[in-house]
């Protein structure tokens, strides 16, 4: 299985703050990645597919990056709305699998 | 918009099988993959397996002997049967649209507790 290993694990960061969440696979897989956002007791939400194509409806500040092992989320400028936990996911092959998450925490 | 709403016994008893349903709203379970995933507490997502509308299904490799996902293209619902359970399988488990790339919607969760 492609393992996904997402970095950092949590951090902290202020209203307004550039924040890059980083996801690396075990093995290429083009861009066959997406990325989620989940609020406690809520179910994930899609916020990225295809690497960086924004899912329609959401902010411009988010965006992803990256082919091959290495892709990036980043927040352009925090919003309160934003802090959250945050997973990547792969789709390029059997059985699917997701990042182990980064938790954004309010500095 | 479609929307995804899932059911069943929050409680289970080990060794005993776990049983849910999801249901399909505001579109056809005719035009798309199926997935169940799940979420134990405090931790990370995995991928349970997929179905599609002709009735194909594709598991993860990890509860594959343990797993079937079967659905209902009459009441455009789809279901997991999880079974042999313990105390590891308790989590809040989700339906999604998806299973060939990215999941989305999902539905809201349920949670599904192993404990005598």
């Amino acid at each position: 299985a492609i393992q996904l290993t997402q970095s950092p694990s949590s951090l902290s960061a202020s209203v307004g703050d550039r924040v890059t969440i980083t996801c690396r696979a075990s093995q290429g897989i083009t861009s066959d990645l997406a990325w989620y956002q989940q609020k406690p007791g809520k179910s994930p939400k899609l916020l990225i597919y295809d690497a960086s194509s924004l899912e329609s409806g959401l902010p411009s500040r988010f965006s992803g990056s990256g082919s091959g092992t290495d892709f990036t989320l980043t927040i352009s400028s925090l919003q309160p709305e934003d802090f959250a936990t945050y997973y990547c996911q792969q789709f390029n092959s059997y059985p699917l699998t997701f990042g182990g998450g980064t938790k954004v925490e309010i500095k | 918009q479609v929307q995804l709403q899932e059911s069943g016994p929050g409680l289970v008893k080990p060794s005993e099988t776990l049983s849910l349903t999801c249901t399909v709203s505001g579109g056809s379970i005719r035009s798309s993959y199926w997935s169940w995933i799940r979420q134990p507490p405090r931790k990370g997502l995995q991928w349970i397996g997929y179905i599609h509308y002709t009735g194909s299904t594709n598991y993860n490799p990890s509860l594959k002997s343990r797993v079937t996902i079967s659905v209902n293209t009459s009441k455009n619902q789809f279901s997991l049967r999880l079974n042999s359970v313990t105390a590891a399988d308790t989590a809040v488990y989700y339906c999604a649209s998806g299973g060939d790339s990215w999941f989305d919607p999902w539905g809201q969760g349920t949670l599904v507790t192993v404990s005598s």
